[in-house]
């Protein structure tokens, strides 16, 4: 099993470009959550999906845009891209909102925003 | 909302030592989960031991061990035989209701040979 895949690995962008990451999961969570991480700092969550066509916001969703279409995919959108949302992110599951069961991460994503 | 607190930006200790890292966290909830994930250079985040807040037992996972005081707020780590490999920043993080994990800003721990 892959586990939780995120795609790309890096990425070097623009400002005002857009992009979207994927995540991808073949342990069939229900859950799933992307996450920032900056400098000196923990993950901070960004979006979360509790199932498919699911979405919702956590502690810092602005300036960005989520989908679940289909359960094993989670996508993280930038529809134009600061300065600001430099960092990393991560994409992660879990079967279980209420920490029964822990979180699954991704490798993380390096997203640089020119 | 819950907050968490790690109070040691940087650790170090000599291979086969004890350590034990700090964290502090506040919540309104009653059911609660609280976790150490590890994150070495290479970036991952790998799940180090869990606890449940309910169960007064403290968890332990082979070299590793917690310290949960639940009236405190206080839930440290402690790594034993400290090993090379054990070289990564240390997360506490806490699951509520809320239906998110809310980290610490990290502990970066460093095992001297």
């Amino acid at each position: 099993n892959a586990g939780v895949t995120q795609t790309p690995k890096f990425r070097v962008l623009k400002t005002g470009q857009s992009m979207t990451l994927l995540c991808a999961q073949d342990m069939n969570h229900e859950y799933m959550y992307w996450y920032r991480q900056d400098p000196g700092m923990g993950l901070r969550l960004i979006h979360y999906s509790v199932g498919e066509g699911t979405t919702a916001k956590g502690e810092v969703p602005d300036g960005y845009n989520v989908s679940r279409l289909k359960k094993q995919n989670f996508l993280l959108g930038l529809e134009s891209a600061a300065p600001s949302q430099t960092s990393v992110y991560f994409c992660a599951s879990s079967y279980a909102l209420r920490g029964r069961q822990p979180q699954h991460f991704g490798d993380g994503t390096r997203l640089s925003i020119l | 909302a819950q907050t968490v607190t790690q109070s040691q930006p940087e650790m170090s200790v000599q291979e086969a030592e004890t350590v034990t890292l700090s964290c502090t966290y506040d919540t309104s909830e009653n059911n609660y989960y609280l976790f150490w994930y590890k994150q070495p250079p290479s970036r991952q985040m790998i799940l180090v031991i869990r606890q449940e807040a309910y169960k007064q037992q403290n968890a332990t996972e082979n070299r590793f061990s917690v310290n949960f005081q639940k009236a405190a707020k206080s839930f440290s780590l402690k790594i034993s035989d400290s090993q090379l490999g054990d070289t990564a920043m240390y997360f506490c993080a806490s699951s509520g209701s809320a239906r998110q994990l809310t980290f610490g800003s990290g502990t970066q721990l460093t095992v001297l040979p």
